[in-house]
């Protein structure tokens, strides 16, 4: 299995500011995704987080909003942009790494709250 | 479109067995994903089913139905600690996980 780290934990946020989330893996994976999850609510995919290339984003979700970076096999990092209280949730990076996709991990999550 | 139906909250009396449902629609099919997530926490993998049939791993066990675009997630000798969101999720054709909203299992003394 893949243990994974993110940071921060939580952080409370002002409107309009930016915070950048981290993702890091313990060994090198195939697909990092980036969820969110609102409270009381099941999982949002924003984008798979490509190696090398850009970020796949899904529909609702913009670049310029969620910028995404994967420098390697193993980090990963998402920046909430320009921040309003509806971005309050809880953000998950995710790897898979069985060769069938078959393996999917979750870090702990990021809690954001804005004011 | 695709979508995933599983219900909305269950209870269940300590040391019972209970059956979470789940069924899905997706672009092609790649598996079927079991997660427990306790509130506040991130989600933790259950199961894996690609292959009709039942499987089982310890008191969780999971089955599959293709055919039928059917899974469930089956729960022995329930323990408070069982009690938590049980998320399904199908990967469809292009590996992408589709998630279903979650069932919270109230567990009763």
């Amino acid at each position: 299995s893949a243990v994974i780290s993110q940071k921060p934990s939580r952080d409370i946020c002002q409107r309009g500011t930016s915070l950048t989330i981290q993702c890091q893996v313990d060994s090198q994976v195939t697909m990092m995704f980036w969820y969110r999850q609102q409270p009381g609510q099941s999982l949002t995919l924003i984008a798979t987080a490509n190696q090398g290339s850009e970020a796949t984003y899904e529909s609702g979700f913009v670049i310029d909003k969620f910028p995404i970076s994967r420098p390697n096999l193993t980090f990963s990092t998402l920046t909430v942009s320009n921040m309003s209280p509806e971005d309050s949730s809880i953000y998950l990076c995710s790897v898979t790494s069985g060769e069938d996709y078959n393996e999917q991990f979750f870090g702990p999550g990021t809690r954001l709250t804005v004011l | 479109g695709q979508n995933i139906d599983q219900p909305t909250e269950m209870t269940a009396t300590e040391g019972a067995i209970v059956q979470i449902n789940c069924t899905y629609q997706t672009s092609g099919f790649n598996g079927l994903f079991w997660y427990q997530q306790h509130a506040g926490e991130a989600p933790t993998f259950l199961s894996y089913n690609v292959l009709d049939g039942l499987e089982e791993k310890g008191r969780f066990s999971s089955f599959l139905s293709r055919s039928k675009g059917y899974s469930y997630l089956l729960l022995k000798e329930l323990q408070m600690k069982d009690s938590a969101s049980y998320l399904c999720a199908a990967l469809d054709s292009n590996y992408q996980l589709i998630w279903g909203a979650g069932t919270k299992l109230i567990i009763k003394p």
